[in-house]
């Protein structure tokens, strides 16, 4: 148990709809990572938050949002959900630093699994 | 363009005998290399890391090389044991950007057979 969770493990819904996924980090972690893995894909780096503000972008569409809380906690939102998203959806955490230059080991949850019909 | 290639989707060893899984690299700027062994329905189990100023690191049966030269690293598993069969990722980072996202690989399926 990496000590990350994630709500919830499965999610099946249409296209056009909109949901949300939800994770808790480590206890004590500050920063949160975004990763989306789909069926012949690798591990796709989506967006990083670091104590409630965003630090990085990668292969997020428009379509997609994120944001952090001040308990830590993070939530991923999907709109107008197409048939390719369907993929599983990883949340990570690290301890996070401000500063440049420190090796970090990021904790990865179970993932949710979402199915756009 | 993919910056952490594993070229080898999947391996089979006998159990005992050692299981080596290669990954290669493009990027020079990467600092920070990480394994994840992932098993179906979970997500991705931190294994071992190594930092740019070493060519290697031991945690029990596992160890990692790094060659900076070549852009290549290697993991070894050593002896290997049944319950070591699932797919395991290779990933970087460069820790001098803004942010630390981990750049991945496909994967490697490693099979071990009793």
């Amino acid at each position: 148990d990496s000590g990350v969770t994630q709500t919830p493990k499965h999610l099946i819904t249409a296209t056009g709809q909109r949901v949300t996924l939800r994770c808790s980090p480590r206890s004590g972690d500050l920063s949160v990572y975004w990763y989306q893995q789909s069926l012949d894909q690798g591990l796709q780096f989506l967006i990083q938050y670091y104590n409630g503000e965003e630090r990085a972008k990668g292969n997020i569409l428009e379509r997609f949002s994120a944001q952090q809380f001040p308990d830590l906690h993070s939530e991923l939102n999907l709109s107008s959900l197409e048939l390719g998203d369907s993929a599983l959806y990883f949340c990570a955490s690290s301890v996070g630093h401000l500063l440049q230059g420190l090796w970090e080991t990021q904790y990865f949850g179970p993932g949710t699994r979402l199915l756009v019909l | 363009d993919q910056q952490v290639k594993q070229n080898s989707p999947s391996l089979s060893v006998q159990e005992g005998r050692i299981s080596i899984l290669n990954c290669d690299y493009t990027n020079s700027m990467f600092d920070y290399f990480l394994w994840y062994k992932k098993y179906p329905a979970e997500g991705p189990t931190f294994l071992i890391s190594i930092s740019s100023i070493k060519d290697k690191n031991e945690d029990g049966r596992f160890t990692v090389f790094l060659n900076k030269s070549a852009k290549h690293l290697s993991l070894h598993i050593v002896p290997s044991q049944p319950g070591d069969s699932a797919v395991y990722f290779c990933a970087a980072s460069d820790f001098n950007q803004a942010g630390t996202a981990l750049i991945f690989g496909k994967g490697t399926t490693l099979s071990v057979s009793s």
